[in-house]
């Protein structure tokens, strides 16, 4: 079944620092990617995903590449905010099945 | 997007009572939902797939018999805890897919639940 190894944190970052969460993933056939965010006490949202290799997805500044060479879907922003303080979940998905999530990273943004 | 609902968002009640939680997908159909729970800073832990007309599927360690999922329409699943401890306090997570082949699952907001 499909598993993900993500970035461990929790990670501590200055505002308006450059963000790197690592994630790395293993699928049967061809799946879709997606980073989903967790703001305290609430569900989960979806932050953005990619279907195919080599597709970017974007949203809100964050960035992440379907890297089907090295099974990587890596989370980016050049300047991360306070707002942006939360946990971040990457997972992989190849049908209409549960998403497997690793633990999480959780990010703090000091002003 | 597609948008799943939970209610309630919160619940507090005591140990030995039942609690039902529901689980709604707004604007799309859903035979299959997800329900999963999520302890403080922990990542969230699958307990079964709901599944429209038929019997729920439970992940290996979690008591069908206690947690009850009805999945009865297209639009709505519920989760009853029944007799309830204070270990069943967690968060309470159901998700969604709309099945158009991106694979995407909608969130609901969460249900947390505090046994006292």
């Amino acid at each position: 079944g499909d598993s993900v190894t993500q970035m461990e944190g929790p990670v501590t970052l200055s505002e308006e620092a450059f963000l790197t969460i690592n994630c790395t993933y293993t699928a049967t056939g061809y799946p879709s990617l997606f980073w989903y965010v967790q703001y305290p006490g609430e569900g989960l949202q979806l932050l953005l995903k990619a279907t195919k290799a080599d597709d970017k997805g974007s949203n809100k500044g964050f960035e992440a590449t379907y890297r089907k060479e090295t099974t990587s879907f890596h989370l980016e922003k050049g300047s991360v905010q306070v707002s942006d303080s939360a946990v971040y979940f990457c997972a992989p998905s190849s049908g209409n099945t549960p998403l497997v999530f690793g633990k999480g990273t959780r990010l703090s943004v000091i002003a | 997007g597609a948008v799943v609902s939970q209610h309630p968002s919160w619940v507090i009640c005591k140990s030995g009572t039942s609690v039902k939680i529901e689980c709604r997908s707004l604007d799309f159909q859903a035979t299959t939902m997800f329900w999963y729970r999520q302890f403080p800073k922990q990542s969230l832990m699958l307990m079964a797939t709901s599944n429209e007309g038929s019997k729920a599927t439970y992940e290996q360690g979690v008591e069908k018999d206690k947690f009850l999922i009805n999945h009865a329409s297209l639009t709505l699943s519920t989760l009853t805890v029944t007799s309830a401890h204070p270990e069943d306090s967690s968060f309470y997570i159901c998700s969604a897919g709309e099945g158009d082949g991106t694979y995407e699952q909608y969130f609901g907001p969460g249900t947390r639940l505090t046994v006292t």
